[in-house]
């Protein structure tokens, strides 16, 4: 079955420092990876998603960006922090076989600009 | 534009009741629509409902979908306070994006 890790668990970081947030699979290959943001008392916003390394789609203008550089690697990465990129960060991935099925998530990073 | 309404945002319930939690969607090239159990940090699958009046069920929890209705209800019954979480409602569309809901937000009291 599918494990998703990521990384760190949480994070302060003052405003305007860069930000780099990891997310690896394991147990299967090719998937769709996704990038996620969870502000306090709302539901999950959809930020980037790749269906293949060097894929990358863009939901809403931000501050942010994402890579993947390798198939199952997803970088979520900012140049310059603002107070509004704080919230929980949530990395999650389609299973390979059938991508309209369910995600799998990771533990999420919660991160705090100051 | 896409959007996944769920109701109510929160509830506080005592152990043993039943509750109903309530989502509506409207969502392009609709392929399916799905739950998930968020206690402290990832989500955890539930269910995935693709065909409408056709119930699916998991222990104390079920849940069905009415197409006519762009809607779904995630029922639970004789509720424990391990049952304490957000659920999430989301819409699958045909390409890659799933669509989330705001969550309902459950408390269960011993």
């Amino acid at each position: 079955s599918q494990t998703i890790h990521q990384w760190p668990a949480t994070l302060v970081q003052p405003v305007g420092s860069p930000l780099s947030l990891e997310c690896t699979v394991e147990g299967t290959s090719n998937p769709n990876l996704y990038w996620y943001r969870q502000a306090a008392g709302r539901g999950l916003q959809l930020l980037f998603y790749s269906v293949g390394i060097g894929q990358i789609s863009s939901e809403v203008p931000q501050n942010l960006s994402a890579s993947r550089p390798q198939d199952r690697q997803f970088i979520l990465s900012s140049k310059k922090l603002l107070l509004s990129d704080s919230g929980f960060y949530l990395c999650a991935s389609n299973r390979d076989r059938d991508k309209k099925t369910e995600a799998f998530f990771g533990q999420g990073t919660r991160l705090t600009v100051v | 534009e896409d959007k996944v309404v769920q109701s109510p945002l929160s509830l506080v319930v005592h152990e043993g009741d039943t509750v109903t939690l309530n989502c509506s969607y409207e969502v392009t090239n609709f392929r399916s629509l799905l739950w998930y159990k968020q206690e402290k940090k990832a989500p955890t699958f539930l269910f995935m409902l693709t065909s409408s009046g056709i119930e699916k069920k998991s222990g104390r929890l079920s849940s069905i979908l009415d197409k006519k209705e762009l809607s779904s209800i995630l029922n639970i019954t004789a509720t424990q306070t391990g049952d304490s979480a957000i659920y999430l409602c989301a819409g699958n569309t045909g390409g890659f994006k799933t669509i989330f809901g705001a969550g309902t937000r459950l408390f269960v009291k011993a």
